[in-house]
């Protein structure tokens, strides 16, 4: 989607590897957010930054971290993956509160 | 019981016919309501924004709002194949976050 790059677009990886996400806008929204989508449960959110420097945490954060490098990228890492994380890994980004966001085409990440 | 609720489908119609799709919800505090498409290996596209209750028509989509009722509707007349996809309703409150619902899978048929 226009706007929103995330990388990489797939990988597996083992139970207990590292692994970060990278999300870049060319928007230059304020607001940024990680989302994980899984069959049935729709897009849960893991973690937001409404703005540089800024970052909170959303439904569901555990085991995951993330960095909000500058206002144009925003980094989700899993530190030790397990397998119920695995999932697709949605990146998106807004103006300001009440607006709409605006979707990457996500990261499918499996873990074995 | 989630805060956003959506029959998950499929459901499955002939090019053409109606499509119509709803979602109910608990917070009487929403008032930014939202509809995305999210076509497969895709992430989801704002189709329609709307702001407190009534009908907003863009082309061949409607979207209305009952608040009283908290029932979010989204309508697709003259469908197409094309339409074929996953559809989120996402309300929001004032000043927070979006709430996405489970989504309602739409097939439609040549």
């Amino acid at each position: 989607n226009a706007g929103v790059t995330q990388t990489p677009k797939f990988q597996v990886l083992k139970t207990g590897q590292s692994m970060t996400l990278q999300c870049a806008q060319d928007m230059n929204h304020n607001s940024m957010y990680w989302y994980r989508q899984d069959p049935g449960m729709g897009l849960r959110l893991i973690y937001y930054s409404a703005s540089e420097g800024t970052t909170d945490k959303g439904e569901v954060p555990n085991g995951y971290n993330v960095s909000r490098l500058n206002k144009r990228e925003f980094s989700l890492r899993l530190e030790s993956a397990a397998p119920s994380q695995t999932s697709v890994y949605f990146c998106a980004i807004e103006q300001g509160l009440g607006q709409p966001q605006h979707f990457g085409d996500g990261t499918r990440l499996s873990i074995l | 019981q989630k805060e956003v609720e959506q029959d998950p489908g499929p459901l499955s119609v002939p090019e053409g016919a109606i499509v119509s799709l709803n979602c109910t919800y608990s917070n009487s505090a929403f008032q930014y309501f939202m509809w995305y498409r999210q076509y497969s290996r895709k992430g989801p596209e704002l189709l329609m924004y709307t702001y407190s209750s009534g009908n907003k028509e863009d082309g061949r989509f409607t979207a209305q709002v009952d608040k009283s009722s908290k029932y979010i509707s989204l309508f697709i007349r003259d469908s197409q194949p094309s339409d074929s996809a996953t559809y989120l309703c996402a309300p929001q409150a004032a000043g927070n976050k979006l709430t996405f619902g489970g989504g309602t899978r739409v097939l439609v048929k040549p």
